[in-house]
């Protein structure tokens, strides 16, 4: 079954640190970009940070930059987000999510994407 | 950053009603867009994409359409299943639009 399954949320202290797991099964995760999603109670959706299928090229948005870092272990088919000096905004459920696209702009990153798998998220709660 | 923006925020309708939400972007895409619906305590499920490309599964019931700047998302006749909240996506998402039961 082609599924992705996140793990490793809970609750901690304002600036302390968690690391969020995706662990991919059914497709040849080392062939697509990943990314993580996030989404505060009752709000809506927001990529965090995104990765290519080798590691080497990463995204993040301005709210985590300098905090968070996204990597992965192909050999093991898990995409990880660390995340250091936790936030009461970063308060949340994170998804990982698979990313298709068309082509690479300018400066290598991919457009006309969308995402079309999407594990069940896990959720981060951070108690100020 | 392209900023995307829904019409409406909350939508209240009858099961067979036809239901159009909008989404409009802060400078043109092409037709770079997809749609999503989530339900309560689940994950987003994608509905279209390339503005109006059915994903593998959907109902027939669902379309999308427009370019450039200005997009729609299509319910033809709305079913139970249906009630939920709905994201554009470019860049960015939209905010979201809630499908609610008359």
């Amino acid at each position: 079954e082609v599924q992705l399954v996140e793990s490793g949320g809970g609750l901690v202290q304002s600036g302390g640190s968690l690391r969020l797991s995706c662990a991919a099964s059914g497709f040849t995760f080392s062939r697509y970009w990943m990314y993580w999603v996030r989404q505060a109670p009752g709000k809506g959706l927001v990529w965090v940070s995104g990765l290519n299928s080798d590691g080497s090229s990463t995204r993040y948005a301005d709210s985590v930059k300098g905090r968070f870092t996204i990597s992965r272990d192909n050999a093991k088919n898990t995409l990880y987000l660390q995340m250091n000096s936790l936030r009461a905004e970063d308060t949340a459920v994170y998804y990982c999510a698979r990313l298709v696209f068309s082509y690479f702009d300018s400066s290598g990153y991919p457009t006309d994407w969308y995402f079309d798998l999407w594990g069940r998220g896990t959720l981060v709660t951070v108690s100020s | 950053d392209i900023q995307m923006t829904q019409s409406p925020s909350t939508l209240s309708a009858s099961v067979g009603d036809r239901v159009t939400i909008t989404c409009r972007a802060s400078q043109s895409i092409g037709s770079w867009l997809a749609w999503y619906q989530q339900k309560p305590g689940k994950a987003p499920n994608l509905l279209i994409y390339k503005a109006s490309s059915l994903e593998s599964g959907v109902p027939s019931r669902f379309s999308g359409s427009g370019s450039g700047t200005e997009f729609t998302l299509t319910i033809s006749s709305l079913q139970p299943d249906d009630f939920a909240t709905y994201y554009c996506q470019a860049d960015s998402f939209g905010q979201g639009t809630k499908v609610e039961i008359k």
